[in-house]
């Protein structure tokens, strides 16, 4: 079945650096979309990605989809203790009636 | 516009006994999904609804889970005669369109 890949599952990072993880699919996708979940709390959803080679910002977080949808990016400028949490890639399969595969997720410390 | 609904938010049952969780989607969203998240993993897919309809089942065992949205009310996850590995946190997500999905708080269920 489809797999979505994010390696490593910990990061941690000093407070004002840039931080940057991937995430990679076994199939191409039809979209891709970026959860970002505290500690304790639920997945909140961040963006969608539809388009080939689209980038999205958001503030201080840039998002990347490949050229051939299968990975993307994120990026976060000048990490921020805020920014503290676990970031889910999630992606639809083209034609999968929009069932996500979730990845297992990065954990982002960052020492103040 | 309240957000996703579930309850109860924690829930504790013996072995043997059935668990029920309940997920009242946001307003206007006809699009209902069910994942199971363990300690330090990602989201597992479990079902996929619209009112009155199982769209995609493909993620919830075979036996003792079912899950519905009727009509009126909330979707309900059911989960007969529990055994300490249904120990987990289940969230449900609602959609207005099929693709982002608003996560709700989560029902922690914790079988002793």
């Amino acid at each position: 079945g489809q797999q979505v890949m994010q390696i490593p599952q910990y990061q941690h990072v000093q407070e004002g650096e840039d931080f940057t993880t991937y995430c990679n699919s076994s199939t191409t996708l039809s979209n891709i979309q970026w959860y970002k979940q505290r500690p304790g709390g639920h997945p909140v959803f961040l963006i969608q990605l539809v388009k080939s080679g689209e980038v999205k910002k958001q503030k201080r977080l840039t998002f990347q989809f490949g050229e051939a949808k299968k990975n993307s990016s994120l990026h976060i400028t000048a990490t921020q203790t805020t920014d503290v949490g676990t970031y889910f890639c999630a992606g639809e399969p083209a034609g999968a009636n929009s069932k996500l595969t979730f990845g297992k997720g990065i954990t982002l410390s960052v020492r103040p | 516009n309240a957000g996703v609904m579930q309850n109860p938010r924690h829930l504790v049952r013996r072995r043997g006994q059935e668990a029920r969780l309940r997920c009242s989607p946001m307003k206007g969203h006809s699009h209902v999904y069910w994942y199971r998240q363990l300690p330090e993993e990602g989201l597992k897919f479990m079902v996929y609804l619209q009112k009155e309809n199982i769209i995609d089942e493909s993620g919830m065992p075979k036996e003792r889970f079912s899950a519905e949205f009727p009509k009126e009310g909330p979707s309900i996850l059911r989960i007969q005669q529990v055994v300490r590995g249904d120990s987990a946190a289940y969230f449900c997500a609602s959609s207005p369109n099929m693709y982002e999905q608003y996560f709700g708080p989560g029902t922690r269920l914790t079988v002793t």
